[in-house]
């Protein structure tokens, strides 16, 4: 099946300190990523659609100067929280839809903000 | 938009028994139906999909049923182990859309 990875697995910084995650597509061109968000115990939270070439769509109520989106080619984009508060702490998981429309995960990233 | 209610939230089953997972979606015009399982700490596999040409889909221990009318679709997994215990997502898209809009989860326990 499809690969995404995504770097780095878990993260700790300072507060007001900017982190950026990336997701990429290994064996297969993604023109659309997603990026959720995941509080422990609960479900898979939509936070934008990434598509290439073009601005990021963001769902309601999710900042797009807080959480920059990047999608520069088609196996790579990036989620760069800034300004990170200890709210932003969570499980960061993006990913990529191929051509039949599958989206598959990529491994997530656990954000600690202290 | 498309909301996707998701049942039961917990499901024990012995190792053996049958497991059925249900879900109901609001949108009548979502026509891509996958189920992710999310085992602790791990990203969400994809375990099988199905699209609103078909209303079965069986992938050994694993079957999807659709019921476009009544817009639910069902996971049912036979003969369970314990390694099938993990957290299972059901979700719902407009393929156009391409976003997929996730169940809340049911957690699988299957005792030995």
């Amino acid at each position: 099946g499809a690969v995404v990875s995504q770097h780095p697995s878990w993260v700790i910084c300072k507060s007001g300190t900017s982190v950026k995650i990336e997701c990429r597509s290994l064996d297969f061109q993604a023109t659309t990523m997603f990026w959720y968000r995941q509080f422990p115990k609960q479900s898979l939270m939509l936070m934008a659609t990434s598509n290439e070439g073009s601005k990021a769509t963001y769902e309601q109520g999710v900042e797009k100067d807080k959480f920059l989106i990047n999608h520069a080619s088609l196996t790579l984009s990036t989620l760069t929280v800034t300004s990170a508060h200890p709210e932003d702490s969570s499980f960061y998981i993006c990913s990529a839809r191929d051509l039949r429309e599958t989206q598959y995960f990529g491994p997530g990233t656990r954000l600690l903000v202290l | 938009g498309e909301n996707v209610e998701q049942h039961p939230s917990t499901l024990s089953v012995q190792e053996g028994d049958s497991a059925v997972i249900k879900c109901t979606y609001s949108d009548s015009a979502s026509n891509y139906f996958p189920w992710y399982k999310q085992e602790l700490g791990k990203r969400p596999q994809l375990i099988i999909d199905i699209r609103s040409n078909v209303g079965e889909k069986k992938d050994q221990r694993i079957a999807v049923t659709l019921n476009k009318t009544a817009k639910h679709f069902s996971l049912h997994i036979t003969e369970t182990q314990p390694e099938d215990s993990a957290v299972y997502f059901c979700a719902a898209s407009r393929v156009s859309f391409q976003k997929l809009v996730f169940g809340t989860g049911t957690r699988l326990l299957v005792s030995p």
